[in-house]
């Protein structure tokens, strides 16, 4: 099992450009997450998928859009990228079903957005 | 709203001290998990502990021990004779229950170093 995979590791856009971060997981999990990490503000929930087909907004959803198509991926979209976006990004998952399981994060993409 | 508070920014201490990182949670519900992660130097995030709410009973495992208080609202985190090696930015985090979701609310963080 390669668990939780993010693509790419680096990424630095100009503000305006778009791009597309991606996140596939290997456990068959129906929950699959994006949160971004900024210094002193912890990790933030950007967007959330229960299953393939199902998304919804996290705390700070704006200026991003997610697609669940496959229960495998569950990619990020930075429609015209901000330098507010400049963070890392980390995408998880985790079964569901339960009161909670656990959820496995992947290894985070670093943004910089001039 | 749920919360949770790490007020201890950071923390320096000399090797083989003990440290405590604190922990301080707000919600509702009366069934919750908390949880602590590690993120060392490298950036990944690595599961250390998950709690809930029905167990009170204090965790040792190795050098690491957490310490739940419903009362107080608190799960603090001991490294107990601590190493280099655990220098990191620690994070506590409570779940929350919306529906099927296993969404996580983090604390901003705690960064420990420990000198040599």
């Amino acid at each position: 099992n390669a668990g939780v995979t993010q693509t790419p590791k680096f990424q630095v856009l100009k503000t305006g450009q778009s791009m597309t971060l991606q996140c596939a997981q290997d456990m068959n999990h129906e929950y699959m997450s994006w949160y971004r990490q900024d210094p002193g503000m912890g990790l933030r929930l950007i967007h959330y998928s229960v299953g393939a087909g199902i998304t919804d907004q996290g705390e700070v959803p704006n200026g991003y859009n997610v697609s669940r198509s496959t229960t495998e991926d569950f990619p990020l979209r930075l429609l015209s990228a901000a330098p507010s976006q400049t963070s890392v990004y980390f995408c998880a998952s985790s079964s569901t079903g339960g009161l909670y399981n656990e959820q496995f994060f992947g290894p985070g993409t670093r943004l910089t957005v001039l | 709203a749920q919360k949770v508070t790490q007020a201890q920014t950071e923390i320096s201490v000399v090797e083989k001290e003990d440290v405590t990182l604190d922990c301080v949670y707000e919600t509702r519900d009366t069934t919750y998990y908390l949880f602590w992660y590690k993120q060392p130097p490298s950036g990944e995030l690595v599961f250390l502990i998950r709690r809930n709410s029905f167990d009170e009973q204090n965790e040792i495992s190795g050098r690491y021990s957490w310490n739940f208080q419903k009362s107080t609202s608190s799960f603090n985190f001991t490294i107990t004779a601590s190493q280099v090696v655990d220098s990191a930015v620690y994070f506590c985090a409570l779940s929350e229950r919306g529906g099927a979701t296993n969404k996580l609310i983090f604390g901003t963080g705690t960064l420990l170093a420990v000198q040599p």
